[in-house]
């Protein structure tokens, strides 16, 4: 069965400095991942998904992924967080066999202005 | 705008009430999910139906009962629940089998308190 973890349960970073949430799925046949952004007191939204190709993902608000097959990871990243990022992100992963979407513990995001 | 949209909003219902959230989506997605999701942690799952029929169900509590009267719609029945189910019920769409893959749509949820 395929599953995902999340190792950063929480991150307290600055305005303007760098962030890197690390996600890693078990093996499973083909992977499609996602990372999924909750604000506080919203609705879950899609930050940007992995099929297939290019594995370098761009998503909306400026962050960006990289599926490494190697390591079994799909980090996300921001060059420069802002104040308005502070939520909590999931990475998941749609299952090949059932397409059920499993979703990683979760990393809490805060940015201090 | 979510094109999945969830009502009630906010729901306060008793141990011995019957309720029901509502669920529509007009994405064209022939499976919908129910999950529950409590304060920091992630969405899990509770049913799928895939072409208006349930196909999994996580083991929930008979309390829950799922229903998808067509290919827009899905409610969630509760009866008799427990201060313990109080949490955010997420609703979501995709397409079925193995385009599900292609993402979910999340609708902004129920978020139910029991008292």
């Amino acid at each position: 069965a395929q599953s995902v973890s999340q190792h950063n349960h929480h991150v307290i970073l600055s305005e303007a400095a760098s962030l890197e949430l690390g996600c890693n799925y078990s093996y499973g046949g083909t992977v499609n991942l996602f990372w999924y952004v909750q604000y506080p007191g919203q609705h879950l939204q899609l930050l940007l998904k992995y099929f297939s190709g290019d594995p370098l993902v761009k998503g909306i608000k400026g962050f960006e992924a990289e599926f490494i097959k190697s390591k079994f990871s799909f980090n996300l990243r921001k060059p420069s967080v802002q104040w308005s990022d502070t939520a909590e992100y999931f990475c998941a992963v749609v299952s090949s066999n059932t397409g059920k979407l499993i979703f990683g513990q979760g990393t809490t995001l805060q940015v201090k202005p | 705008d979510t094109e999945v949209t969830q009502t009630p909003k906010h729901l306060v219902m008793g141990m011995t009430n019957k309720k029901s959230l509502k669920c529509e989506q007009h994405m064209g997605h022939r499976a919908m999910y129910w999950y529950k999701q409590k304060a920091k942690k992630p969405p899990e799952l509770m049913f799928v139906y895939s072409y208006e029929k349930l196909s999994i169900n996580e083991s929930v509590p008979s309390r829950f009962s799922p229903e998808c009267p067509n290919s827009s719609l899905l409610n969630l029945h509760l009866h008799a629940l427990q201060p313990e189910d109080s949490a955010l019920y997420l609703c979501a769409s995709s397409h079925p089998g193995g385009r599900a893959s292609e993402g979910y749509t999340f609708g902004s949820g129920t978020r139910l308190t029991v008292v």
